[in-house]
């Protein structure tokens, strides 16, 4: 079974600039959740999908972050404009069910705006 | 504000010595508990969850839950180097779908 795949790995963008980060969740999951980790800071939420539908967005900083999840499959995370702020590590994560047993989370994207 | 707070460490053990990591949690109501371990520049990894009062053993592993004190631990006997990461606590403190409040993760050092 593939895991949960994000992508780009890194990304270096300068401020202003325009960057879309994308998940792709294990199949057949549900549930899909895009969380931060800034520097010296804990994983904080910021988003759960059900399917297509927004479940939970009340972790999203600010209305330059725009997560969609088009057919209920992958989801994307934009930034846009970018600001310095908003370098850290972004992860995905998915389940099958509600979570209650934990989920499985990707990679990350190390994101840096310089 | 809803905390989960961790010794940031690095928490040093011999191997073959058993590593205590704690967490406490300022939400009363919550009611799932997981430790993930992240090896440097990796995703985080579900090593254990814990849900209600005691303990719960898999492995090397136990957790440990006191919902009364808002603590949970995570022991891991017989440290190996392969154990060095960092280890973070995560609580669902919601009702419904979980959404997870984690700590900023201890730093566990075991050296051979």
């Amino acid at each position: 079974e593939a895991g949960v795949t994000q992508f780009p790995s890194h990304s270096v963008i300068e401020k202003g600039q325009t960057v879309t980060l994308r998940c792709d969740p294990i199949s057949g999951h549900d549930n899909l959740y895009w969380y931060r980790r800034v520097m010296g800071k804990e994983i904080k939420f910021l988003l759960h999908f059900v399917k297509e539908s927004k479940q939970d967005e009340s972790g999203m900083p600010n209305n330059r972050f725009l997560a969609e999840r088009t057919g209920g499959t992958y989801s994307t995370l934009k930034v846009q404009p970018a600001e310095l702020e908003d370098s850290g590590v972004y992860f995905c994560a998915s389940s099958q069910d509600r979570g209650d047993y934990g989920y499985t989370f990707g990679s990350g994207t190390r994101l840096t705006v310089v | 504000q809803k905390e989960v707070e961790q010794n940031s460490g690095p928490l040093s053990v011999p191997e073959g010595a058993i590593a205590s990591l704690n967490c406490t949690y300022s939400d009363r109501v919550s009611q799932s508990f997981f430790w993930y371990r992240q090896y440097s520049g990796k995703s985080p990894e579900l090593i254990m969850s814990i849900y209600s009062n005691g303990d719960k053993e898999d492995g090397r592993f136990t957790a440990q839950l006191n919902k009364a004190s808002q603590y949970v631990s995570l022991l891991i006997r017989d440290s190996q180097p392969s154990d060095s990461a960092t280890y973070l606590c995560a609580v669902n403190m919601n009702s419904g779908y979980s959404t997870l409040t984690f700590g900023k993760g201890t730093m566990l050092l075991v050296s051979p």
